[in-house]
């Protein structure tokens, strides 16, 4: 079984600040592991996957994450956000057997102050 | 345009009724799924269908049931509403094999049972 959690519920941050949204993940097996955003009244997007080689890496809009199987995490982070960046961000784990099937986290909602 | 439309938005029902959530892709892929997200609850995998086929079914209960007339279609029909289905159900597709797990989600239909 998989599972994910992401600790905080809430984030908040300033325009230009730096950000890191946390994700401890469980899995039996080497997991495959995502981060999608939900903008207001829109569907998840991918940001970024991750399957195997270098742990840290790099997704759309500025955003990367680290990959740390002593740690069972996958933080998401970006040097210096934007108001547009203020969405809910999910964390999902997949056993990668091609069935499409990801185990989510609650989602983290970030508010980025102008 | 939105490659992944869901119908309707918004859906206000009955107990005991019955409804039908929409979902067409335009995105070409063989793969389509459905998952839901109820209230304080993370997004949960509920069906994969790949190449009009149903794959998997995580959902206990027979009053959903998937139905796929065309390649790119695959509607939710849920029978004998009850409060607790009250939920945002998210279509999404991939395609199938290696890249199974990037998912593209349409906007989801928010259902409301009374």
């Amino acid at each position: 079984a998989q599972s994910v959690t992401q600790p905080d519920a809430r984030v908040t941050v300033s325009e230009g600040a730096s950000l890191q949204l946390r994700c401890k993940y469980s899995s039996s097996v080497t997991p495959y592991l995502f981060w999608y955003v939900q903008y207001p009244r829109q569907g998840l997007q991918l940001l970024l996957k991750y399957y195997s080689g270098d742990p840290v890496v790099q997704g759309v809009n500025g955003f990367e994450a680290e990959f740390s199987k002593s740690n069972s995490s996958f933080h998401l982070r970006k040097a210096s956000v934007h108001w547009s960046d203020s969405a809910v961000y999910f964390c999902a784990v997949s056993s990668g057997a091609n069935t499409g099937k990801l185990t989510f986290g609650h989602g983290t909602i970030l508010r980025v102050h102008p | 345009d939105p490659k992944i439309i869901q119908k309707p938005k918004y859906l206000v029902a009955v107990t005991g009724s019955e409804k039908i959530l929409i979902c067409e892709q335009y995105l070409g892929h063989n793969a389509m799924y459905w998952y839901r997200q109820s209230a304080k609850k993370p997004l949960e995998f509920m069906f994969s269908y790949s190449y009009q086929k149903l794959m998997d079914n995580q959902t206990a209960s027979s009053r959903f049931q998937p139905q796929s007339s065309k390649k790119n279609h695959l509607d939710l029909q849920i029978t004998a509403l009850k409060p607790d289905d009250s939920a945002t159900y998210f279509c999404a597709s991939s395609l199938p094999g290696t890249s199974a797990e990037t998912l593209y989600f349409g906007s989801g239909t928010r259902l409301t049972v009374l």
